[in-house]
């Protein structure tokens, strides 16, 4: 059971906009950044949002992300092929003292 | 350019132990907390430990404590993680991945290519 609540898969037409969310708690999110890691089939993941909102060079601005009290989302537009993958959201836990994961949502473009 | 690569995966019984290596390049690997994530067979990524960049801080998951050692060298610019009384559950893909400046964090970047265990009798 992770700390972080996901779900585990989304779907949409090339094209489209996705939406996927991020929940947690006071001790995690809500006094926390947020941050989103991408892991396309068969690779490490790698870094998609950092601080909530802010994306490495070489993400396109198709991807987006905001946090909002113990819910963060991260959002597609334009979606493309490239971006079937898995998405997972992570943040520090003040109680755990430890960075925590969602569970991962499996993204599908139909 | 910033690369790290893990080494020292295989097949273990249940009971036995493993030391993984991740080197690094490309950075200060002094300057940086450093952590190893795992991530089962199917499953999800999970944080295993942290260490902080002179080695005086660290933290494990509770899967984890008692059991594996995070540690790292400086002068060689590498870390380690000595996992021991292995279990099944303990079967997964280890990353290891370079965290924050000053302060552990959430912000992995980069990753490893990640090296297999296997703990199966």
């Amino acid at each position: 059971q992770s700390v972080l609540t996901q779900p585990p898969s989304a779907s949409a037409t090339p094209g489209q906009r996705v939406t996927i969310s991020c929940s947690g708690g006071s001790s995690n999110i809500g006094s926390n950044n947020i941050y989103w890691y991408q892991q396309l089939p068969g690779t490490a993941p790698k870094v998609l949002i950092y601080r909530n909102n802010q994306r490495p060079s070489g993400v396109p601005d198709r991807f987006s992300g905001s946090k909002s009290g113990t819910s963060a989302s991260l959002a597609i537009s334009g979606l493309r092929s490239e971006d079937e993958a898995d998405y997972y959201c992570a943040t520090w836990d003040d109680s755990l003292r430890g960075p925590v994961f969602g569970g991962g949502t499996q993204l599908t473009v139909l | 350019q910033v690369q790290l690569v893990e080494s020292g995966g295989g097949l273990v019984k249940p009971g036995g132990s493993l030391r993984l290596s991740c080197a690094a390049s490309g950075f200060t690997f002094s300057d940086y907390y450093m952590s190893w994530i795992r991530q089962a067979p199917g499953k999800g990524l999970e944080w295993v430990s942290y260490i902080s960049g002179s080695s005086t801080y660290t933290n494990y998951a509770d899967s984890v404590k008692g059991r594996f050692t995070i540690s790292r060298d400086n002068a060689k610019k590498s870390l380690y993680l000595q996992m021991n009384s292995l279990r099944a559950e303990d079967t997964a893909v280890y990353y290891c991945a370079r965290m924050g400046v000053g302060a552990p964090s959430s912000w992995f970047d980069p990753w490893g290519q990640g090296t297999l265990v296997t703990v199966s009798s």
